[in-house]
């Protein structure tokens, strides 16, 4: 069974660029989550989409934006970079359950570096 | 808002002793997680906890969940040098209808295990 895959695996943008992320969750995996890692503020929660909804979202500001496909692929949009937003994205899948998210599975990551 | 806070932080240890790594969480919780991350890689998932009393184990790591005391435990048994890794606990709280499919992640235990 595939696991979570992100693409690509890195990228090297200039200040004031954006970016798309892209995430195919596991088949059968409805639900799809956002992380942002640095060293500096850890792992941090950017939004879920479930069913092309998006159901939750961090605190982060409006550059940060995301959405969801009907076969469940995710994208995940940064605009006007900046310096800060050079971090590892992780996303991750997971079932859910009586509108509860299960166990979640994540891929291999984003590795942004903003110059 | 949750907070989730892990101690230690660093640890080194020698192969072959005994510890044990502690998550604290803020806000009433039965669903918790450990993961697994190596340098550079993403995060591997070890153990799910989704009732009180849930105790876990795989190989030398037994992971335990005590939420009255809103209190996880990874216990480390006979470390050897292939466990050195970062640790992360993450809490769940979407099951009070909030916070959907986000996780709070601790700031992460980093594990030396020397010869």
């Amino acid at each position: 069974k595939a696991g979570v895959t992100q693409t690509p695996r890195y990228l090297i943008k200039t200040r004031g660029q954006q970016v798309t992320l892209s995430c195919s969750p596991i088949s059968g995996h409805r639900s799809v989550s956002w992380y942002q890692q640095t060293p500096g503020q850890g792992l941090q929660f950017l939004f879920e989409y479930f069913s092309e909804t998006q159901r939750n979202k961090g605190n982060f500001p409006g550059r940060f934006s995301g959405r969801q496909f009907s076969n469940s692929r995710s994208e995940m949009n940064v605009s006007t970079l900046e310096l800060g937003d050079s971090a590892l994205y992780l996303c991750a899948s997971s079932l859910v359950v009586g509108g509860l998210n299960t166990e979640a599975f994540f891929g291999q990551g984003t590795r942004l570096t903003v110059v | 808002e949750l907070k989730v806070e892990q101690n230690p932080l660093f640890l080194s240890m020698q192969e072959g002793k005994n510890y044990t790594i502690y998550c604290n969480y803020s806000t009433t919780s039965d669903r918790l997680y450990w993961y697994r991350q190596d340098p550079g890689k993403s995060l591997e998932s070890l153990f799910v906890l989704l009732s009180n009393g849930a105790v876990k184990q795989e190989g030398r790591l037994m992971a335990s969940l005590d939420t009255k005391a809103r209190l996880s435990t990874l216990h480390i048994t006979a470390a050897v040098h292939d466990l050195s890794a970062t640790y992360f606990c993450a809490v769940d709280i979407s099951a009070g209808g909030t916070s959907y499919g986000k996780l709070t992640f601790g700031q992460g235990t980093i594990l030396t295990v020397h010869p």
